[in-house]
């Protein structure tokens, strides 16, 4: 099983500053990774697919990067609609899929 | 609109069995691969479950393999999970996700959510 791990935890960052999150997989997953935020109380919602390409009407903020074991999720202004929890989740090797931790975006 | 809609969550004791359902709409169900993944409160997401577009292909985690089970009615839209011999650990809010992929020789990701059903398992 591929474990995926993120950080940090907890982000505490200000609205308009940059935001980069981190997602480490334990073995290579080519570009094999998604990311999806959750708002409180809502479903997840699928922001990055193939670890940089922006789901349908995902504002350009939003950016993936990474390949093979270490992948970074950057907004690049903070909105504060953008404060949430963050998850990646691979699809490179399975079953069985697996999600991180979640890394949770809050306002300092 | 593509919507997802889940049903059948509640209160269960450890040890009882309940179905879930998902109604499907605003998409050619019957070309989409569907999963499960929960939620427990206050928890990360895990991953249960994937059905091919025909379901005659099933994966499972191993937390619920042998107790779960995946189906689909493509002529009704619609996806359930079976869940048997349920554990407190089984706590949690359900979604149903459709899966997505491209070249599809590896894994999918998940678009869209459903909202959730939320399942308890208590004494």
């Amino acid at each position: 099983e591929i474990v995926m791990t993120q950080s940090p935890a907890t982000l505490s960052m200000s609205p308009g500053e940059r935001a980069t999150l981190s997602c480490r997989a334990s073995q290579s997953i080519s570009s094999d990774l998604a990311w999806y935020q959750q708002k409180p109380g809502q479903a997840p919602r699928l922001l990055i697919y193939g670890a940089s390409t922006r789901a349908t009407g995902i504002p350009a903020r939003f950016s993936g990067s990474g390949s093979g074991t270490e992948f970074t999720l950057t907004i690049s202004s903070l909105q504060s609609e953008d404060f949430a929890v963050y998850y990646c989740q691979q699809y490179n090797n399975w079953p069985p899929l697996t999600f991180g931790g979640g890394t949770k975006v809050e306002i300092k | 609109e593509v919507q997802l809609v889940e049903s059948g969550g509640g209160l269960v004791q450890p040890g009882g069995s309940l179905r879930l359902s998902c109604a499907a709409s605003g998409f050619t169900f019957s070309s989409y691969n569907m999963n499960w993944v929960r939620q427990a409160p206050g928890k990360g997401l895990e991953w249960l479950s994937y059905i091919s577009n025909s379901g005659s292909s099933m994966f499972y985690a191993d937390s619920v393999k042998g107790r779960f089970t995946t189906s689909r009615d493509n002529a009704r839209n619609s996806l359930f999970l079976q869940m048997h011999n349920l554990r407190a650990e089984d706590t949690a809010l359900y979604y149903c996700v459709r899966g997505i992929c491209t070249t599809c020789d590896t894994g999918r990701w998940f678009d869209p959510w459903g909202q959730g059903t939320l399942v308890t398992v208590s004494s």
